[in-house]
């Protein structure tokens, strides 16, 4: 079952400049972690943040999350043409660590 | 760093026939494995999670009989579409955990392009 839905679905910006992508989720987690895709391949993991954490930061990756609102944010700052690609959030929520993915952001850094 | 490796990454077969993917975690064992079903430009969509040494738990919707997961070893799950139908052309991505302070944090294969013609 999909579990989260992100937004925007695309978006586009200059290289340098800051990129924010949304996920919101509807039942509770254990935690919340982001993943990367390149076009026509496997996922790469960026971040997890768990269900008692605000906030967490990895190199240029900062990632909040309101449990309340039960949403999540990533921003990728400073960005280059090598962050093109998808990124979904994806929420465990259960004894086992499966991970139901939300719907996706595809970015796209222009040069 | 934690390493599944999938195979084919990409096959071409005749409507009707049987197709057999591969995941292997190829320096760690995993007792459990997901599989994961990726249409163009969407999410991915988990079918079923793949049990070392028990039968495979499904999502709802993922029909077990069409979609079969043997979990023989902790380090082999194999995903077979039997009867493939053009419908069935997709991205199908395996993942699993190593466990330990990872447990949380899965690492993918790099995932296997079925075309049914």
């Amino acid at each position: 079952s999909q579990q989260g839905e992100e937004d925007p679905q695309a978006l586009s910006i200059q290289e340098g400049e800051n990129a924010t992508m949304n996920c919101s989720y509807k039942t509770s987690i254990n935690n919340l972690q982001w993943y990367r895709q390149n076009s026509g391949r496997g996922l790469v993991h960026l971040i997890l943040i768990r269900s008692n954490e605000r906030e967490k930061h990895s190199g240029r990756l900062r990632v909040t999350l309101d449990t309340s609102k039960k949403s999540s944010s990533l921003l990728i700052t400073a960005s280059r043409a090598a962050d093109t690609a998808s990124y979904f959030c994806a929420t465990n929520g259960g004894a086992t660590n499966k991970l139901i993915f939300g719907t996706g952001t595809l970015l796209a850094v222009q040069p | 760093g934690a390493v599944v490796s999938q195979h084919p990454s990409w096959v071409i077969c005749k409507s009707g026939t049987s197709v057999k993917i591969e995941c292997r975690s190829l320096d760690f064992q995993a007792t459990t494995m997901f599989w994961y079903r990726q249409f163009p430009k969407q999410s991915l969509m988990l079918m079923a999670t793949s049990n070392e040494g028990s039968k495979a738990t499904y999502e709802q919707g993922v029909e077990k009989d069409k979609f079969l997961i043997n979990h023989a070893s902790l380090t082999l799950s194999t995903l077979t579409v039997t009867s493939a139908h053009p419908e069935d052309s997709s991205f199908y991505i395996c993942s699993a955990s190593s466990g330990g302070r990872g447990a949380n944090v899965l690492t993918f294969g790099a995932g296997s392009r079925l075309t049914v013609l």
